[in-house]
């Protein structure tokens, strides 16, 4: 199947500072990107849409300027955590389209803010 | 409003079969997901329908009822390895994944 790396795989930072988390389609062309939230004990929570070369739609109750998407091309999607907070430590995830019927899932992205 | 619905806990014997099953209701249907997910980490792909019938691939096989808005995912020859999490997905006509809140499959010796 296809690859999605996502990196890093874990990460700590201080309360304050920004985080860039990289989402990679490693022998694909993705169009369209997804990022995920998994809260503990819950199902994956959808954030945001990234197609290539256009702005993220972000779901509701996700702050834009908070969650900064990028997708500049069509083998990577980043998302940028800024100004993070102990509440932002969680479980992020996500996965890239080939298709219109296909989703492959990045390894994910444990964050803590301490 | 959008709705995967799936048994929050079930529990089998190593070596035996459990069915686990999903039930739906999106705006639109591009196909429906199956993942695994041990705790800590990513979900895993399991499988994919987007057709009417059954898919098989080793041990679990998954099947779909449009019509019904209806899905299983069927595991054989349960290995406690197969102790995790599964996620019913469902991607909608805007091509966005609607996730279940996962089954929790404990197996016992």
């Amino acid at each position: 199947g296809a690859v999605v790396s996502q990196h890093p795989s874990r990460v700590i930072c201080k309360s304050g500072t920004s985080v860039k988390i990289e989402c990679r389609s490693l022998d694909f062309q993705a169009t369209t990107m997804f990022w995920y939230r998994q809260f503990p004990k819950q199902s994956l929570m959808l954030m945001a849409t990234s197609n290539e070369g256009s702005k993220a739609t972000y779901e509701q109750g996700v702050e834009k300027d908070k969650f900064l998407i990028n997708h500049a091309s069509l083998t990577l999607s980043t998302l940028t955590v800024t100004s993070a907070h102990p509440e932002d430590s969680s479980f992020y995830i996500c996965s890239a389209s080939r298709s219109d019927t296909e989703a492959f899932f990045g390894q994910g992205t444990r964050l803590t803010v301490v | 409003g959008q709705n995967i619905d799936q048994p929050t806990e079930m529990t089998a014997t190593e070596g035996a079969i459990v069915q686990i099953n999903c039930t739906y209701q999106t705006s639109g249907f591009n196909g429906l997901f199956w993942y695994q997910q041990h705790a800590g980490e990513a979900p895993t792909f399991l499988s994919y329908n987007v057709l009417d019938g059954l898919e098989e691939k080793g041990r679990f096989s998954s099947f779909l009822s449009r019509s019904k808005g209806y899905s299983y995912l069927l595991l054989k020859e349960l290995q406690m390895k197969d102790s995790a999490s599964y996620l019913c997905a469902v991607m909608d006509s805007n091509y966005q994944l609607i996730w279940g809140a996962g089954t929790k499959l404990i197996i016992k010796p």
